[in-house]
């Protein structure tokens, strides 16, 4: 069954630093794969999404990531965090059936 | 440009009590859609999703339907709401292009006392 494990619950980076939110996957086939983002009491947002082509996918409001089959990860980057950044965090994969399966999601706290 | 609708955004309902949410898509036609209920600010359950008018699949058996009278509204309903039940529920979209991410709607927050 396809899957995604995102191992940490909560990421705590500086402003201004880089930033990365982990995400692996265990997909039959090739995976589809997502990032979401989900402000207090609001809906999740769609940020980017590998489905095929180059390795790194650029997304909205800075973020991008990049698919590594090797070692089956999807990890969201940002080369310079801010304080706005703070959410959560979800990463899907795409399944057969036109579904989506969603990691546990991780808490991104950005400090001034 | 697509929206999603929902609502209500909040609701306070007592045990036994029946259940009606409502989720609208705007500026598309044939969308697949999705109900998800999302408890304790985490992790997200997949709870019934639609391909037409009046195709539902559950995902998980439980107090709660799902019905689909129109091309964009998919309604999520209980006769008998449980303490369980409480949760942010989500409705999402998806096109019926090659577009494989969904969009959600801003959610409603259910409580039941």
């Amino acid at each position: 069954a396809q899957s995604v494990a995102q191992p940490e619950d909560q990421v705590n980076v500086a402003e201004g630093n880089p930033l990365t939110v982990k995400c692996t996957y265990s997909v039959s086939g090739n995976p589809y794969l997502f990032w979401y983002v989900q402000y207090p009491n609001r809906g999740l947002q769609f940020l980017l999404k590998y489905i095929t082509g180059d390795n790194l996918v650029k997304g909205s409001y800075g973020f991008e990531a990049e698919f590594n089959k090797s070692q089956t990860s999807f990890h969201l980057k940002k080369p310079s965090a801010l304080v706005s950044d703070s959410a959560l965090y979800f990463c899907a994969v795409n399944t057969r059936f036109q579904k989506l399966v969603f990691g546990t999601g991780t808490r991104l706290l950005v400090s001034p | 440009s697509q929206t999603i609708h929902q609502w209500p955004a909040t609701l306070v309902q007592p045990v036994g009590s029946p259940l009606s949410l409502e989720c609208t898509v705007e500026g598309t036609s044939n969308p697949n859609l999705y109900w998800y209920r999302q408890a304790a600010g985490r992790g997200l359950q997949l709870l019934f999703y639609s391909v037409g008018i009046g195709q539902i699949s559950s995902e998980v058996p439980q107090n709660l339907s799902a019905s689909r009278p129109q091309d964009r509204q998919f309604i999520l309903s209980s006769k008998k709401l449980l303490l369980s039940d409480s949760g942010f529920y989500l409705c999402a979209w998806r096109g019926p292009s090659a577009s494989y991410e969904q969009y959600f709607g801003p959610g409603t927050r259910l409580t039941v006392t």
